[in-house]
């Protein structure tokens, strides 16, 4: 079964709005948790991550905000831009095994 | 520095037929992935290699999907026999010491 879930499926949004992409966990012995960005035709590359000390992760436009108590995180894009339309994927890793596991992704628009 | 490398880029087989994927990883990456990528399920992992032991091989997959590290330089990732349902994206990944997982740009096989 999933271990990591994602919503929505899909989102639109409008250039210069803020894009809200969830996540959710179940293995509460995940510490780490990388978003990935992936364009059509490409691989997915690291975007952003956080580990489970924090709480907040900001990187220019793109933040992470994490809920540990409730095994829940979410990517907050600022003013959205058409070149941020992609798909996202949320991912997660449990200390000492390198294995990332993946939820099924939010495909992004961003509409001028 | 050249990144995760995969040929073919597309494969087009029959059902029943063999097919066998390549990676080359990142050179000095000790641990390699395949994913299985599909609009429904996302990344589903296929197998895990750390310096070229196997340490997880997707149960899902098992009796079809044959993943090798036949030095640490390459990979394969045989399909043996293929079947439409088989029909994704296959992504080959490859990390070193730090947390950052590389992807190559995938091969898209379509099974009919």
């Amino acid at each position: 079964q999933q271990q990591v879930r994602q919503s929505p499926q899909s989102l639109t949004v409008w250039e210069g709005e803020t894009a809200i992409l969830n996540c959710s966990y179940e293995d509460s012995t995940f510490n780490y948790f990388p978003w990935y960005q992936q364009f059509p035709g490409e691989g997915p590359a690291l975007l952003i991550s956080i580990r489970s000390v924090s709480d907040k992760k900001e990187d220019g436009r793109f933040t992470i905000f994490f809920n540990k108590r409730e095994k829940k995180l979410s990517l907050h894009i600022t003013d959205s831009q058409p070149g941020d339309s992609a798909t996202y994927f949320c991912a997660a890793k449990k200390a000492n095994y390198n294995v990332l596991y993946f939820g099924s992704g939010t495909k992004l628009t961003v509409e001028p | 520095d050249a990144g995760v490398t995969q040929t073919p880029r597309h494969e087009v087989a029959e059902k029943g037929q063999t097919i066998i994927l390549k990676c080359e990883p990142v050179s000095g990456h000790n641990d390699l992935f395949w994913y299985r990528q599909t609009k429904i399920q996302g990344l589903e992992l296929l197998s895990y290699f750390r310096s070229k032991s196997l340490m997880e091989d997707g149960g899902a997959f098992k009796d079809r999907f044959k993943a090798e590290m036949l030095n640490s330089s390459f990979s394969t990732l045989k399909i043996q026999p293929t079947e439409p349902k088989d029909s994704a994206v296959y992504l080959c990944a490859s990390r070193t010491g730090g947390t950052e997982v590389f992807f190559g740009k995938g091969t898209r096989l379509t099974v009919v």
